[in-house]
């Protein structure tokens, strides 16, 4: 059983909108929370980082959101453009990765 | 920005032969990750070394499996006898120290036939 899952699977948004991703773990305890983004054949690249006692991590229009209680985690993403396409995933002790969501945004 | 880098960018084997992925984390970082990618699957954790010695590693990571940091500035992974199964994106991370920032390689691309 996967202990890192992401929802939606994909999402397609417009051009300047925003848009929250979800992440869910089991993983406990744990040290760190890490968003990527992943465009396609590329490694991924670090969006924001947060330990277990975080609850909130901007990079600049990215915000990740952390909720021990609740195991959940999102980012958020803000006045999307067309270069935020790209997959983006939920990384666990740095061990254990969400399949990712897939971001399509349009003109 | 200093990067990390991994050769070769692609790789074609035959089953059964060995395979050496080299990855040059960034300089100064102490923490070293083997990672691969199933075409169109999630990333999968192989590794992680740290002080010259495996700190963890997967199910995945097992005998026809090794790393080696041969000197101060190479990190590599060596498949010993490759399956068909291994076919994927095999990418190489280091990290300074601690929770921070961890940078990826752009990944080398494993096919074995």
């Amino acid at each position: 059983k996967n202990q890192v899952e992401q929802s939606p699977q994909s999402l397609i948004i417009l051009e300047g909108k925003n848009c929250t991703l979800q992440c869910n773990y089991t993983v406990s305890p744990f040290s760190n929370l890490r968003w990527y983004k992943q465009d396609t054949g590329r490694g991924p690249v670090s969006l924001t980082i947060m330990t277990f006692s975080e609850n909130t991590k901007s990079n600049g229009r990215y915000t990740a959101t952390l909720d021990a209680d609740t195991k959940q985690s999102s980012l958020h993403i803000t006045a999307s453009q067309l270069s935020d396409s790209a997959s983006y995933i939920c990384v666990v002790d740095d061990m254990r990765f969400g399949a990712g969501t897939r971001l399509t945004v349009k003109p | 920005e200093p990067e990390v880098t991994q050769t070769p960018s692609h790789q074609v084997t035959q089953m059964g032969q060995e395979v050496i992925l080299r990855c040059v984390p960034i300089s100064n970082h102490l923490y070293f990750y083997w990672y691969r990618q199933i075409l169109g699957q999630k990333v999968e954790f192989l590794v992680s070394f740290y002080n010259n010695e495996i700190s963890e590693k997967s199910e995945i990571f097992d005998d026809q499996f090794s790393v080696e940091r041969p000197d101060g500035s190479n990190f590599t992974l060596k498949i010993r006898s490759t399956k068909l199964e291994d076919s994927a994106m095999y990418f190489c991370a280091s990290i300074a120290f601690g929770i921070q920032t961890q940078y990826f390689g752009p990944g080398t691309r494993l096919l074995v036939l």
